[in-house]
């Protein structure tokens, strides 16, 4: 069984255009989480969400929204793709807050030309 | 903020030696200490963690431990396997509402058979 899935696993668009990764999670976990690795494989964290409720917005564009219709889903919609934004995206959760355990996610690569 | 520091950025080991990993961490409310391995075009795993109130834990080859006097903490993986080879980060995060994970750069271990 998939404990946390992404959707698509890579994206490949214009720049200028809008698109959106879909996150599922099959645990029961109250968190959710959107991570951004760059090509130096570093991690950022982006979004929170705790049953529902925006916990961070980490200075992200506002070009970036998340969207949590219910406790086990997490999406993230882009607008105005900008090539800095070409990325993979981590969508992770977690039974409560940062001090459990997360679980991640196999990643959306998103390529913009 | 929390700052993760992580060091090496590369490690490359025979197979059989150990791997020592080391990371520091700036905020000293920071309680939990996990370790997450990413393989190729996956999502980081965890692998072990450490919460603030153990000094060391060990997991079959590999070991955390924890030193709050100085802020740091490493992972020390023993009788390195190639299935090893992997990106590995550290991270950091504290009890309350803040429920974000501070992760360190990465390291990229390379196991020479």
């Amino acid at each position: 069984d998939t404990a946390v899935s992404q959707t698509p696993k890579y994206l490949v668009t214009q720049m200028g255009n809008d698109k959106s990764i879909k996150c599922e999670q099959n645990l029961g976990h109250d968190t959710m989480y959107w991570y951004k690795q760059d090509s130096k494989k570093f991690l950022k964290i982006m979004f929170s969400y705790n049953n529902k409720e925006l916990i961070i917005n980490e200075t992200v564009p506002n070009r970036f929204s998340p969207k949590s219709p219910d406790k086990a889903h997490l999406n993230l919609h882009i607008n105005s793709l900008e090539l800095g934004d070409s990325a993979v995206y981590f969508c992770a959760s977690s039974p409560m807050g940062s001090t459990d355990t997360q679980y991640f996610g196999p990643g959306t690569r998103l390529t913009v030309l | 903020g929390e700052n993760v520091e992580q060091h090496p950025s590369t490690l490359s080991v025979q197979e059989g030696d150990s791997a020592v990993i080391k990371c520091t961490y700036s905020d000293s409310a920071s309680n939990y200490f996990p370790w997450y391995k990413q393989e190729l075009g996956k999502g980081p795993q965890l692998i072990i963690d450490i919460r603030s109130n153990v000094g060391e834990k060990k997991d079959q080859r590999i070991a955390v431990t924890l030193n709050k006097t100085a802020k740091h903490f490493s992972l020390h993986i023993t009788e390195t396997q190639p299935e090893d080879s992997a990106v590995y980060f550290c991270a950091a995060s504290r009890r309350g509402n803040d429920y974000k994970l501070s992760f360190g750069a990465g390291t990229t271990v390379t196991v020479r058979a």
